[in-house]
């Protein structure tokens, strides 16, 4: 069973840049076919993907984050980040990672974790 | 980029009901659609995928339909567990985008 878990922290201060680790168990993060997304739930809405990155390397972005947003892998720590740059109060947001992608629905997610842009 | 709607946005229904929620797409996406569970404060869970296949564990009083534009999710028999907000989602295109959930209450 794969299981997935975000680390990071919890508040970050205005136009500061957010990283976010998602930690893959269970699994081996490199297996063929296998995208790994990031996924945000604003308070009370509903859900925004992100990006994902394919277990190659390659990577995808939403367009209304593209200019802010990367995300890598470190297949030695079986982990996936997330950086997302000049973050503002409209980044606060709960943050998943999740299994899926492109043609691939998200199977396995992570508890979330709540980022709060406040100074 | 493909827009999906959802409707009702909201229903209140008691235990036992028969429920659908329809998801409609802005273009066709053949049967590349999901449904999630998502229950307050938890992480959303897959329950259907390619619009009709039931994901492993998942109840079989869950059932998804539909292709190309227009797809529904159907509760059999509504258990109070179902209390939840049900999310659409495709995943045909490059950017990845989810309805705006159904919320079902119990009544």
């Amino acid at each position: 069973q794969v299981q997935l878990q975000e680390s990071g922290p919890g508040l970050v201060q205005p136009s500061q840049t957010l990283s976010l680790t998602c930690t893959v168990s269970g699994g081996s993060i490199y297996s063929g076919g296998d995208y790994w997304s990031w996924i945000r739930q604003h308070p009370g809405k509903g859900l925004e993907w992100i990006g994902h990155i394919y277990y190659s390397g390659s990577t995808s972005y939403n367009p209304s984050l593209k200019s802010r947003v990367s995300i890598s892998v470190d297949t030695s720590k079986h982990q996936f980040s997330l950086r997302l740059t000049s973050l503002t109060a409209a980044d606060t947001a709960v943050y998943y990672c999740a299994r899926g992608g492109r043609l691939n629905p998200f199977d396995f997610w992570g508890q979330g974790t709540l980022v709060t842009v406040s100074s | 980029d493909i827009q999906l709607t959802q409707s009702p946005s909201f229903l209140s229904a008691s235990v036992g009901d028969r429920v659908t929620i329809t998801c409609r797409a802005s273009q066709g996406i053949s049967t590349y659609l999901a449904w999630y569970q998502q229950q307050p404060g938890k992480a959303p869970n897959l329950l259907i995928y390619a619009a009709s296949t039931l994901q492993s564990g998942v109840p079989s009083r869950f059932s998804g339909s539909g292709s190309g534009t227009e797809f529904t999710l159907t509760i059999s028999s509504l258990q109070p567990e179902d209390f939840a907000t049900y999310y659409c989602q495709q995943f045909k295109d490059y950017l990845l985008t989810f309805g705006p959930g159904t919320k079902v209450d119990i009544k």
